[in-house]
């Protein structure tokens, strides 16, 4: 089956740098996203990656090793607007089916 | 504007009364999904198209149907809804690129309620 884990929670301070991990376990794995969701409103993309390396975005950047089934998402100057579920999601299954992990909820504070 | 759009947002419905939830697009993307959200589960994939008239099963499809008559439209249908079918529903679309970012929009999502 498909597995993708990611802490739940996680707390930084505004200004900081945060990383969230994302590590998956999926047959026929064809990419990685990384999505925001605030609370109440629907996902929106950050990123994608489909080889292996960092890809940097503005303050955001997001890194990927498939022979470690690893991905990591790198938030820069954290602002009080970057507290949200962070999603990492893996197109799976020859590259058709997308699955989700549960979201990491992070919470900047002052 | 590119979108995509769900309709309803909000439904409150009895156990057993068909319903259908729509979703459209004008993005002329080929990909579109459906997905159901629920607490402490995150997103999980209902069904999902790669282009008319072809769909297939995500990782929970039991007791929904969709179809793909038109590039644009990605109705899902609940044949007899239950409570466990209570959840928030978001539509997604997106290209479907080897190479490109595969970008998925998504909807507002539709909160579904099932008495």
């Amino acid at each position: 089956g498909q597995n993708i884990d990611q802490p739940t929670e996680m707390t930084a301070t505004e200004g900081a740098i945060v990383q969230i991990n994302c590590t998956y376990q999926t047959s026929g794995f064809n990419g990685l996203f990384w999505y925001q969701q605030h609370a109440g409103e629907a996902p929106t993309f950050l990123s994608y990656n489909v080889l292996d390396g960092l890809e940097e975005k503005g303050r955001f950047s997001s890194f990927l090793s498939r022979s470690k089934g690893y991905s990591y998402l790198l938030l820069k100057e954290l602002q009080m607007k970057d507290s949200a579920s962070y999603l990492c999601a893996a197109f799976t299954g020859g590259g058709n089916k997308l699955t989700f992990g549960t979201g990491t909820q992070l919470k900047v504070e002052l | 504007e590119a979108q995509v759009t769900q309709n309803p947002r909000y439904l409150i419905t009895v156990t057993g009364k068909k319903l259908t939830v729509t979703c459209s697009q004008n993005m002329n993307h080929e990909y579109m999904s459906w997905y159901r959200q629920d607490p402490g589960l995150g997103l999980r994939q209902i069904y999902y198209s790669m282009n008319v008239e072809v769909t297939d099963k995500g990782d929970v499809p039991e007791g929904y149907k969709v179809s793909r008559k038109e590039k644009r439209n990605f109705p899902l249908i609940l044949e007899s809804p239950s409570p466990n079918q209570t959840s928030l529903y978001f539509c997604a679309s997106s290209l479907y690129e080897t190479s490109g970012s595969n970008e998925q929009f998504f909807g507002p999502g539709t909160r579904l309620t099932v008495l």
